[in-house]
């Protein structure tokens, strides 16, 4: 069974404080993902990360993924309080996803 | 667009009756799943579908039925419900598996 480890579970930052979650998985595989989740509601996909070394950015939030390493980085770069939120990784492996069990981000003003 | 939606939004059962959970996307999208979502445990796959008329079972299909007759659809049925399958459920869609994934508002579904 696949497993995917997130940490830290809850993170509380200052704004404008600089922070990065991992993702940590036990099998091979070279697609990761990463959502967002505000309570209450639905979850919106921020990354898609398709390769070994694939890196992207959207404003303050940059994705990283190393598959030999089985690591995804989630790097916050001075954070502010709309950042505030739950992440999730899931790993594709199978035809399947496996997803983390999220990331409880906020950010104190 | 209206994107992925489901119906309903929220749903209480009595242990033993069954009931369908209905997704629709207008999308176009190939590859559709169904979700489960517990305190603490993350989402966890029930069953995805890569296009019409296939599916496949995920991580818990238990207790689960699904059917994927047209593109746009992809009900999921709980066949006898328990209140262990008390739950928020979420569908969604992507282009194709590796794609960005659409989810839907998601359906809080108690069994009492």
């Amino acid at each position: 069974e696949l497993k995917v480890e997130q940490n830290p579970l809850f993170l509380s930052m200052q704004e404008g404080k600089n922070y990065t979650i991992y993702c940590n998985y036990s099998t091979t595989s070279d697609r990761l993902y990463w959502y967002r989740q505000d309570p209450g509601k639905s979850l919106e996909s921020l990354f898609v990360l398709l390769s070994n070394g694939a890196v992207k950015q959207e404003g303050r939030l940059m994705a990283s993924l190393d598959t030999k390493a089985r690591l995804s980085t989630l790097h916050i770069t001075a954070a502010v309080h709309d950042l505030s939120a739950t992440y999730f990784c899931a790993v594709d492996s199978g035809n399947q996803f496996y997803f983390g069990t999220g990331t409880s981000l906020t950010v104190i003003p | 667009n209206a994107g992925v939606t489901q119906t309903p939004k929220f749903q209480v059962l009595k242990t033993g009756q069954s009931m369908t959970l209905q997704c629709a996307q207008d999308m176009n999208h190939e590859y559709m799943s169904w979700y489960r979502q517990d305190p603490g445990m993350g989402l966890r796959l029930i069953h995805y579908s890569v296009g019409a008329g296939i599916t496949d079972q995920g991580e818990v299909p238990n207790g689960y039925n699904v059917s994927r007759s047209t593109t746009e659809d992809f009900p999921l049925r709980l066949l006898s419900a328990a209140p262990s399958q008390t739950s928020v459920y979420f569908c969604a869609s992507s282009y194709v598996r590796e794609s960005e994934a659409f989810f839907g508002q998601g359906t809080r579904l108690t069994v009492v």
